[in-house]
């Protein structure tokens, strides 16, 4: 089951950041958090993820708070096609187990 | 380099006919997972598989369902006798043997029980 808590809607003008909370305050200390999205019914996509630094790649930053019970997946600037559903999961770091997806955040970009 | 490849990616089946959904993982990957994904709705885990292995079906329904991932060729979910409550988007991923095994989708095959 999935162990995250998410807004089910958000808004967001074109250009502007979006930043996406999720919490996970019963997060282990070897557990990974996961972000995904999930365009309009395509597959899942896996944007990031991080274990206890901030991470950074071209598609977005990952900010995890010092107790890590929290965590927020920022898009510098967002684009029309950046509204799908965003997904915050947490996983321990290990193949052999399974990534839980909750029901996300909408996420719905405005021009 | 492709990435996961689903087909068909649209099926459509009589009630009490069977489903076959194939998944071929990105190349380099011996990890499959199924998800389905009823309308909307989220992912929920079926199966979990590796090569010749079922690891995890503690999300699969015990009956009709089932999962292979033979040592040659694609992985197969194959639903017997379908229903129509069995009309969903069935989404594979694939993963590399690591510590940290990020999941890459395919693009889903979408069933649909008349």
């Amino acid at each position: 089951d999935a162990k995250t808590t998410q807004p089910t809607s958000m808004d967001c003008a074109e250009g502007r950041a979006a930043n996406l909370p999720c919490n996970h305050s019963t997060i282990s200390g070897n557990e990974y958090v996961y972000w995904y999205r999930q365009i309009h019914s395509q597959g899942p996509q896996y944007i990031i993820h991080g274990l206890k630094n901030n991470e950074t790649n071209e598609m977005a930053s990952l900010i995890i708070t010092e107790d890590r019970k929290s965590s927020t997946l920022i898009l510098p600037h967002a684009t029309l096609r950046d509204t799908a559903v965003y997904y915050c999961i947490v996983r321990t770091a290990n193949t052999g187990n399974q990534f839980y997806f909750g029901t996300g955040t909408s996420l719905t970009v405005i021009p | 380099n492709a990435g996961v490849m689903q087909n068909p990616r649209h099926l459509v089946r009589r009630r009490g006919q069977e489903a076959r959904l194939r998944c071929s993982p990105m190349k380099g990957h011996s990890h499959v997972y199924w998800y389905r994904q009823l309308p909307e709705e989220g992912l929920k885990f079926m199966v979990y598989l590796q090569k010749e292995n079922i690891i995890d079906e503690s999300g699969m329904p015990k009956e009709r369902f089932s999962a292979e991932f033979p040592k040659e060729g694609p992985s197969i979910l194959r639903i017997q006798q379908v229903v129509r409550g069995d009309s969903a988007a069935y989404f594979c991923a694939s993963s590399l043997q690591g510590p940290t095994g990020e999941l890459f989708f395919g693009e889903g095959s979408r069933l649909t029980v008349l």
